[in-house]
């Protein structure tokens, strides 16, 4: 059975960093892109990062562009995603996913971002 | 980007009703080389991850009812519920994955009366 736990957030200040972690299960992780995709607080989802298999192309949406940094360790199974001067508008629910299509999702971790 | 727009934006409909909704793409998804339509259809329940429903425009996934119907191609893309069930609350998001940024639309909640 595939599994993407999502673990890390909390609460921070602004102009903070956090670091999350995805651990995957159930399927063999270094064949898959990875994407990390966010859901503020009763609004849509928003796709933030993607990591080829491989690490070696990394996109970003323009919104975390040069604060956030994806990255993955095939032999830990897991996906990470560094962040840097957050702001409030960074809080959100914070999941991972698998491929393209986004066939498999974590439960997903919050980060709530406020002074 | 690829901007995606979903109409309605809710929608509330009784048991056993149909239900169609619609996704707009700014581009085409269709790619020439494989005729595929890269697009998906997501299903999120209250408290819930999303879920991957339909792909490829209208492709069901592994154990995804049948009263869920994608189709469309290019531009104009529709998601049918044929015989909605009390289950079926929920948003539904289209999503292109023919380009980075993917992008989604702004999602269709669908309510029972």
């Amino acid at each position: 059975e595939v599994q993407l736990v999502e673990s890390g957030g909390g609460l921070v200040k602004p102009g903070s960093s956090l670091k999350l972690s995805c651990v995957a299960s159930g399927f063999t992780f270094s064949s898959y892109g990875m994407h990390w995709i966010r859901q503020a607080p009763k609004k849509g989802l928003e796709w933030i990062a993607l990591i080829y298999y491989d690490s070696s192309n990394k996109y970003y949406a323009d919104s975390v562009k040069g604060r956030f940094t994806i990255s993955r360790d095939n032999s830990k199974n897991t996906l990470y995603l560094e962040m840097n001067s957050l702001r409030s508008e960074d809080t959100a629910m914070y999941y991972c996913a698998r491929g393209e299509p986004l066939a498999y999702w974590g439960q997903g971790t919050l980060v709530t971002v406020s002074s | 980007d690829i901007v995606m727009t979903q109409t309605p934006s809710s929608q509330a409909v009784s048991a056993g009703e149909k239900v169609t909704m619609s996704c707009k793409s700014s581009q085409s998804l269709l790619y020439s080389e494989n005729k595929k339509n890269y697009l998906a259809w997501y299903q999120q329940k209250p408290g819930q991850s999303p879920k991957l429903l339909i792909s490829w425009a209208s492709t069901r996934e592994s154990g995804v009812p049948d009263r869920f119907i994608g189709s469309g191609s290019g531009t104009d893309f529709t998601l049918t519920i044929s015989s909605v069930q009390a289950e079926d609350l929920a948003v539904y998001y289209c999503e292109q994955y023919y380009d980075t940024p993917l992008t989604f639309g702004s999602g269709t909640k669908l309510e029972i009366k």
